[in-house]
């Protein structure tokens, strides 16, 4: 498709049980990024990738979260023994590796967690 | 760490005002982002600064950037009920960091 993509959009799940959620860039975007959106809150950083350099894990919650992108392309975020907490919009974007660098976001993955 | 500040967070118009959202940043950028937000829906860009004083518009809205300053600002001319979202600045630094700020819910009332 033509814009970015995220899987699942709609995740219910129960305390304790492990979660992945996908993400599909735009074709040829370099940059990778995942945030999570609190009910009514602002956008919380949770890591970025940026071609084949290590990511920038910096704003990842607990070692219980873990991203992967594979192949400079599709990216999965984890949520291994999920807590209410957890509970977000998870929201994945891509951008072009060019000097306006505005981002393009996926309609997220909404994760309920019982 | 870079900072994201805006205000206001929240704000009701009534349709026909005019007004400013700004949004600061703590750290050296000469990049800052706006978005918008629809309910339910994910974030659509609407303008892009890239130098001091650089200055977008599109529309009943106008961005503008002082780096100097650390400081954009959206201006809303004569609001309509179309414009009701929430409005995220947000700040690259390191390259590639991207921070945003709280975000701003306009109502516009008729």
């Amino acid at each position: 498709g033509a814009g970015v993509s995220q899987s699942p959009s709609n995740k219910v799940t129960e305390k304790g049980k492990d979660v992945e959620l996908r993400c599909d860039p735009i074709s040829g975007h370099t940059a990778l990024y995942w945030y999570r959106q609190s009910l009514g809150q602002g956008l919380e950083f949770l890591i970025y990738f940026q071609g084949n350099s290590a990511p920038d894990k910096s704003g990842l919650p607990s070692d219980r979260f873990s991203a992967e992108r594979t192949g400079g392309s599709v990216s999965t975020l984890t949520i291994q023994r999920t807590q209410q907490e957890d509970s977000a919009v998870y929201l994945c974007a891509s951008s072009p590796w060019m000097l306006a660098g505005e981002l393009f976001f996926g309609e997220g993955s909404r994760l309920t967690v019982l | 760490e870079l900072k994201v500040e805006q205000n206001p967070l929240f704000l009701s118009m009534q349709e026909g005002k005019n007004y400013t959202i700004y949004c600061n940043y703590s750290t050296t950028s000469d990049r800052l982002y706006w978005y918008r937000q629809d309910p339910g829906k994910s974030l659509e860009s609407l303008f892009v600064l890239l130098s001091n004083g650089a200055v977008k518009q599109e529309g009943r809205l106008m961005a503008s950037l002082d780096t100097k300053a650390r400081l954009s600002t959206l201006h809303i001319t004569a609001a309509v009920h179309d414009l009701s979202a929430t409005y995220f600045c947000a700040v690259r630094y390191n390259n590639n960091d991207m921070r945003f700020g709280a975000g701003t819910r306009l109502t516009v009332k008729p």
